[in-house]
């Protein structure tokens, strides 16, 4: 098994471009999220999906977009890059039962200058 | 506000002591808490779960207590090793089962020195 893999691992935008991070994992999870890491501060949800066709909006959804159109992929979709979005990115899937643990893919470090 | 504290200062300990570190949260009761390790550069890694009505779990050399009544999770490593230096992550979760938001603190970044 993959994992969770994350494209693409760098990525530098200017202000106001629009682009997708890809997420996938090989796992057959339903729960799936989308994290931002800033320096001194913990991850902090954006976006999360409990199954195909489902997503809803996590502590800081503003200026990203999701769907989840088959149980394996999670793409987030930033309409118009702006300097504040620049983080990064996780996207993890995690268990329904057990340890509920996420396995995180290794990440998007994103720059918009 | 749900709020998670953990050392935000850099715990520098000896090769073969117990590192203790510290999760403090506010203004919920969570049903579980989870401990996530993160090296440089990657993705948190899953650690261990303790449930709201466990005082101590434990796996190899670590081990995690919760204390409801001070709301506060410790987390140790014993016989500690230069491979144990990463940042250590908590995150409660309010919910039992079914889909948590998770909220994680900043970390404690622990490095052990040979």
């Amino acid at each position: 098994n993959a994992g969770v893999t994350q494209t693409p691992k760098f990525q530098v935008l200017k202000t106001g471009q629009s682009m997708t991070l890809q997420c996938a994992q090989d796992m057959n999870h339903e729960y799936m999220s989308w994290y931002r890491q800033d320096p001194g501060m913990g991850l902090r949800l954006i976006h999360y999906s409990v199954g195909a066709g489902i997503t809803d909006q996590g502590e800081v959804p503003n200026g990203y977009n999701v769907s989840r159109s088959t149980t394996e992929d999670f793409p987030l979709r930033l309409l118009s890059a702006a300097p504040s979005q620049t983080s990064v990115y996780f996207c993890a899937s995690s268990q329904e039962t057990g340890n509920y643990e996420q396995y995180f893919g290794p990440g998007t470090r994103l720059t918009v200058t | 506000s749900q709020k998670i504290e953990q050392n935000s200062e850099a715990l520098n300990i000896q090769e073969g002591k117990t590192a203790t570190l510290t999760c403090n949260y506010t203004n919920y009761s969570p049903a579980y808490l989870q401990w996530y390790r993160q090296d440089p550069g990657r993705g948190p890694v899953f650690l261990l779960l303790i449930r709201e009505n466990e005082k101590e779990k434990r796996k190899e050399r670590l081990k995690v207590t919760f204390d409801t009544t001070l709301k506060q999770s410790l987390f140790h490593i014993t016989a500690s090793q230069p491979a144990d230096s990463a940042t250590y992550l908590c995150a409660p979760a309010p919910f039992s089962g079914g889909y948590n938001k998770l909220i994680f603190g900043a970390g404690t970044r622990l490095a052990v020195h040979p």
